[in-house]
């Protein structure tokens, strides 16, 4: 079967580095995304990978390992605004994506 | 960049009736269209794609008589939960993808919240 994995909820204090990993196992790979998504919003996109390594954009970092099946999203200078659920979700063989539950994380003054 | 609009933002209604959902790409011309729920706390769950012209594709468990897809033209899907019951109260995500480009690209709506009561 297919699955998707990332914890459930994570804390963190404004201004400090926060990383929410995110392991996978499906039929087919064809990218890894990360969304962030706020309570009663529709997700938005953070990135995208589809070759191993880092990518980074502005305070938002995602790394991706295919023969690990491992991804994390690292987020810097955490700012309030940032307390959200992150979604990990994964392209598999047909191009659909197949989503993960999400991590909500708390940001902390 | 890519817009994508749902309409209405939020509907209440009662059990019995049926209930329509928009999902209309702005700026851009959508072959494929997906259609999810969302339960609180929990993840996106795909119901069907829908490719203009065509009938939808469902998911394994989703009632393709119930939930009616219309994927009419290039810019406009329609999701029509029929004989709504108080379990159908979800967040409904539809989600477009370009024709050409690359394949991972897929824009978001901003959701519809369907209360039946």
């Amino acid at each position: 079967g297919q699955n998707i994995d990332q914890p459930t909820e994570m804390t963190a204090t404004e201004g400090a580095i926060v990383q929410i990993n995110c392991t996978y196992q499906t039929s087919g790979f064809n990218g890894l995304f990360w969304y962030q998504q706020h309570a009663g919003e529709a997700p938005t996109f953070l990135s995208y990978n589809v070759l191993d390594g880092l990518e980074e954009k502005g305070r938002f970092s995602s790394f991706l390992s295919r023969s690990k099946g491992y991804s994390y999203l690292l987020l810097k200078e955490l700012q309030m605004k940032d307390s959200a659920s992150y979604l990990c979700a994964v392209m598999d063989s047909n191009y659909q994506l197949i989503w993960g539950a999400g991590t909500k994380l708390i940001i902390k003054p | 960049g890519a817009v994508v609009s749902q309409h209405p933002s939020w509907v209440i209604c009662k059990s019995g009736t049926s209930v329509k959902i928009e999902c209309r790409s702005l700026d851009f011309q959508a072959t494929t269209m997906f259609w999810y729920r969302q339960f609180p706390k929990q993840s996106l769950m795909l119901m069907a794609t829908s490719n203009e012209g065509s009938k939808a594709t469902y998911e394994q468990g989703v009632e393709k008589d119930k939930f009616l897809i219309n994927h009419a033209s290039l810019t406009l899907s329609t999701l029509t939960v029929t004989s709504a019951h108080p379990e159908d109260s979800s967040f409904y995500i539809c989600s477009a993808r370009p024709p050409g480009g690359d394949s991972y690209e897929q824009y978001f709506g901003p959701g519809t919240r369907l209360t039946v009561t």
